[in-house]
This record gives structure tokens, sequence and C-alpha cells, in this order.
């Protein structure tokens, strides 16, 4: 039983556009949901994270939706960027429990073309 | 700067051999954790680790075993390997950070191929 579905499983972007990755998930004991950016050959990296109390939260040019009633959440990448070409996994946890265990999407591999 | 270290980043082992994958943290976090991860299959757990000497089964323990016997180091085990154990073999920990948050931090991954 997949417990956060990833979507979509790739994505092509021009340089300047907005990048869109969606995830839900189902268990509602969920209380941490992280955003991994994985470039080749490496290991992910975390990028930027939301805890339910929120609905959104920006770094940079990165930010993540969080929309609790409907158990999803989203990562928007403006202005995307050829560096930006990379992986992208969201996660869920529960931040109390577990070991902080985070269970992972299945990944977003995302090319922004020049 | 914080970090997770794998001790090997490529690694060829022959069918039925025991290997050892070896990850060390400077982060005194308490979790540690062991992916396997493989095209099209995301991220799966094979084990992770809440505390020194004690350690719970993920989702593909099979063929896997794990130690630790200090904080700081978490080890994989194959216990003989197979053709299908090959793939990259990331090691994370995790634990509060300075930014406040509990994600994790992973290592640069071990390339293990079994031939």
């Amino acid at each position: 039983q997949q417990q956060v579905k990833q979507s979509p499983q790739s994505l092509i972007v021009q340089k300047g556009g907005i990048s869109i990755i969606n995830c839900a998930y189902e268990n509602t004991a969920f209380d941490y949901f992280p955003w991994y950016q994985q470039f080749p050959g490496k290991g992910p990296a975390l990028l930027i994270a939301i805890r339910p109390d929120v609905s959104e939260k920006k770094e940079g040019r990165f930010t993540i939706s969080f929309n609790k009633s409907a158990k999803q959440f989203s990562l928007h990448i403006m202005d995307s960027q050829p560096g930006d070409s990379a992986t992208y996994f969201c996660a869920a946890s529960s931040f109390s429990t577990n070991a902080g265990k985070s269970t992972f999407g299945d990944g977003t591999t995302l090319t922004v073309k020049p | 700067d914080v970090k997770v270290t794998q001790s090997s980043r490529y690694l060829v082992k022959r069918t039925g051999e025991k290997v050892f994958l070896e990850c060390v943290q400077d982060m005194d976090h308490e979790n540690m954790f062991w992916y396997r991860q493989d095209p099209g299959l995301g991220l799966r757990l094979i084990y992770f680790s809440y505390d020194v000497k004690m350690k719970e089964k993920g989702d593909i323990p099979e063929g896997y075993s794990v130690s630790r016997e200090k904080k700081e180091r978490f080890s994989l085990i194959l216990e003989s390997a197979s053709t299908n154990q090959t793939s990259m073999y990331l090691c994370a920990s995790s634990g509060p950070s300075v930014r406040g948050s509990y994600g994790y931090t992973f290592g640069s991954g071990t390339r293990l191929t079994v031939v």
C-alpha cells in the first residue's frame, strides 16, 4: 500500500517557467512533509519542508503549498532554471513517532530546457 | 559542514559473498536508515535504527541485516549477496537540526554490483 502518491513521473519545463509537482498522502498521522532534490550520482538533499499548521512555505524560488483537508501538498519552482534539472521526491513522516521514518513518493524527474 | 559518510562509492562483489556497507554520521542523530534505490521503484526502506543496538525492519529486509554498535555508525550487511541486490544503497540520518527540521541527511550512496 503506497501511502504517498507523487505525480507526474516526469516533467519538462522551459527555462523561466513554473514547475509543479504534486503529492497526496493517506495517513492523517503524518505531520512533517519534506521535499528532497537529487542530482545524478548523488544522494537526495533536503530542499524544503512544511508542517501542517501552515498552508504555504516559501524559500527563494521554491514554495510548498499544503492542503490539509485534501491531504495534498505540492512543490512549485518559480523561474525554473536548467540547474534545477534533477529528481524530486516528496515525503511524509510522523514527527513524534516511529523514529521520524519517512514514506517517500516515487520521484519526479524534472528537465528544464534552456 | 554536517554529513553522512558512506565508506564506498562503488563496490563489485561476487554472488554468495558477505558484504558490509558502512555509514557514519557526525550530527549526533538518534535515527539512521538504509534505503535502496532502483530505477522506477523509488526509495525503499531496508532497515532503520532509532537508538544504539536498536533496529527495526523496513519494507524490504529480506537478505539484509544491520548493526548499530555506536550512535554514529550504522552498518548494512548482505549475508549472501545475490544479483538482485545490485542497486544503489543510500544511508540517511535524522534528528532535530538548527533549522528546526527533522529531515533526512543522506550520504552520497554506494553503487553495489553483484556479479
